[in-house]
C-alpha cells in the first residue's frame, strides 16, 4: 500500500515562529502536493512539486515555501506564521497524470494552531 | 474559469436508507473525476474515479458514481447506508494535461441510527 506520513498530527505554534512541516511518501511518486483544508473551502493547493527541486505556485502560497530535496520528501514552511494560518494541512503524491493508475494519496493531516 | 461545485453542505440520512451526493463540474472539456471520503481527524481516502468507458463507475464500500456529460455531474451513489459511512465527501476534477486537482467544497454526511 502507498503510504504518505506527516511528521506531525497536531502542532502550536507562536506568531512569527519559522514552522516547517514534512511529509515523506514511499512509492517513488514524481508528484508532492501541499493543501490547505478549512471549513467551507474545502481543499485548497498551496504548492505542488512534480520533481526533486521542481516546485509549482498553487491557488494560495502567499505565506509558504516549499522545498524538495529528496524525491520521497516535501517539506512545506512557514517563514512566520500567523494566526490566520491556523489551518488543517494535508499531503498528497501521486505519479503523473499520464499514467493509467492516477490519483492523489493522501497523509493523515497535520492540525496547525498559531497562537 | 474551472470549478467542482457540491451544492449540499450538509446531509442526514438514517441508517439503510439511499444516499445520493450531488457533484458539478465546470470544465471546458470533460475533466477526470473523483471521489474522495473523509473521516474525523484523517486524510482523504479515494473511492472511486472516472477517466472514460463507462459512465457508472463502482468503488470501494459498495458506493458508484454516475458521469453525466449533459448535466455536467458525477453524482455518488450508495443503496444502504451504513453508520460507518458517516464522513466528509469530497468531488474533484482535473483536466489530462495536469496533475492539479480542484476539489469542491464537500458535503457532510451524517447517519442516524
Amino acid at each position: 500500500d502507498v503510504k504518505v506520513t506527516q511528521s506531525s498530527r497536531y502542532l502550536v505554534k507562536r506568531t512569527g515562529e519559522k514552522v516547517f512541516l514534512e511529509c515523506v511518501q514511499d512509492m517513488d511518486h514524481e508528484n508532492m502536493f501541499w493543501y490547505r483544508q478549512d471549513p467551507g473551502l474545502g481543499l485548497r493547493l498551496i504548492y505542488f512539486s512534480y520533481d526533486v527541486k521542481m516546485k509549482e505556485k498553487g491557488d494560495i502560497p502567499e505565506g509558504y515555501s516549499v522545498s524538495r530535496e529528496k524525491k520521497e520528501r516535501f517539506s512545506l514552511i512557514l517563514e512566520s506564521a500567523s494566526t490566520n494560518q491556523t489551518s488543517m494541512y494535508l499531503c498528497a503524491s501521486s505519479l503523473s497524470v499520464a499514467s493509467s493508475s492516477y490519483e492523489q494519496y493522501f497523509g493523515p493531516g497535520t492540525r496547525l494552531t498559531v497562537t | 474559469a474551472q470549478s467542482v461545485t457540491q451544492p449540499d453542505i450538509h446531509i442526514t440520512v438514517s441508517e439503510g436508507a439511499s444516499l445520493e451526493l450531488r457533484c458539478n463540474y465546470s470544465y471546458g472539456a470533460t475533466p477526470y473525476l473523483f471521489w474522495y471520503v473523509q473521516s474525523p481527524g484523517q486524510g482523504l481516502q479515494l473511492l472511486l474515479k472516472y477517466f472514460s468507458g463507462d459512465t457508472l463507475v463502482q468503488g470501494i464500500k459498495g458506493f458508484e458514481a454516475e458521469f453525466k456529460r449533459s448535466q455536467s455531474s458525477f453524482n455518488l451513489r450508495k443503496p444502504s447506508v451504513h453508520w460507518s459511512d458517516a464522513a466528509e465527501y469530497f468531488c474533484a476534477a482535473q483536466t489530462y494535461n495536469t496533475d492539479k486537482l480542484i476539489f469542491g467544497t464537500g458535503t457532510r454526511l451524517q447517519v442516524f441510527p
